[in-house]
C-alpha cells in the first residue's frame, strides 16, 4: 500500500509480558516517528529515526521501552514487561524527511490487563 | 508539563456556520504550528499548518491564526460541513526540534446538519 502500515491493530496483552509493534513507512521516507495516545491525552512523542543518524530517544517514558529500525525502512516498538499504564494507542508516522510533512498510520491499539 | 494546549475537549456547531478551534503553547522557541485532523479508527492527517513569521495562513474553507505575543493559535472553519465532524488536534515545533511534534490533547468538533 501506498500509506504507513501498522501491526497489529489490536493487542490484548496481561501485565509484565512483552509487546512488539511494527510499523512500515511509506517507501523512501528516510524519518520515522512513534508517537502514543493515551486515553483523553494529546499526542506523545517517543522516539524518531532519521536516516542513518543516532535517534532521538528523549520521548520514551521508561526504560521498558526500545525500538529499532532495521535497514533504514521497518521499525519495531518493543515494550517489556507491560504495565496497565502502558495502554495507549501507539501512533507511527514517516516523513521525507526532517522537515517534510508526517503521515501517520491507523496506530495500534494496546491493552494491558 | 503541557505545552501545547487545546482547553476545550469538545466543541458542536451548525452546519453552514464557523468552526473556530483555539489553542495556547508555552514554549516560545515554536516557530511551527500544524493542525492535525483525526476520524476514528484513522491516523491523524495534516491539516495546515503556520510558520511563526506569519499570522495567517489560508487553504480553502480553512484559516489558522497565529497571535505570537498571546501565544495563542486558533483554527477557522467556514463554512463548516459535516464531513469536518473530527478531532482536531493542534501541534507545535521547535526549529531545533525538527518535526518532533508537541501535540495538544484535540477537540473533538461536531458539525450538526
Amino acid at each position: 500500500g501506498a500509506g504507513v502500515s501498522q501491526s497489529p491493530s489490536n493487542k490484548v496483552t496481561e501485565k509484565g509480558k512483552d509487546v512488539e509493534l511494527r510499523c512500515d513507512p511509506i517507501s523512501g521516507h528516510t524519518a520515522l516517528y512513534w508517537y502514543r495516545q493515551s486515553l483523553g491525552q494529546g499526542l506523545e512523542f517517543l522516539i524518531y529515526f532519521q536516516g542513518n543518524s543516532a535517534p532521538d530517544k528523549s520521548g520514551l517514558p521508561s526504560d521498558r521501552f526500545s525500538a529499532e529500525r532495521t535497514g533504514g525502512s521497518v521499525s519495531t516498538l518493543t515494550i517489556q514487561r507491560t504495565q496497565q499504564e502502558d495502554s495507549a494507542v501507539y501512533l507511527c508516522a514517516s516523513s521525507s524527511g526532517p522537515n517534510g510533512e508526517l503521515f501517520f498510520g491507523e496506530g495500534s491499539r494496546l491493552t494491558v490487563l | 508539563d503541557q505545552q501545547v494546549k487545546q482547553n476545550s475537549p469538545s466543541l458542536s456547531v451548525q452546519e453552514g456556520r464557523i468552526s473556530i478551534l483555539n489553542c495556547d503553547y508555552t514554549n516560545s522557541m515554536f516557530d511551527y504550528f500544524l493542525w492535525y485532523k483525526k476520524y476514528p479508527a484513522e491516523g491523524p492527517t495534516f491539516l495546515i499548518s503556520i510558520s511563526s513569521i506569519k499570522d495567517k495562513n489560508e487553504d480553502g474553507r480553512f484559516t489558522v491564526f497565529l497571535n505570537k505575543s498571546a501565544k495563542h493559535l486558533s483554527l477557522h472553519i467556514v463554512p463548516s460541513q459535516p464531513g469536518d465532524s473530527a478531532v482536531y488536534f493542534c501541534a507545535a515545533s521547535a526549529k531545533s526540534g525538527a518535526q518532533k511534534l508537541v501535540f495538544g490533547q484535540g477537540t473533538r468538533l461536531t458539525i450538526n446538519p
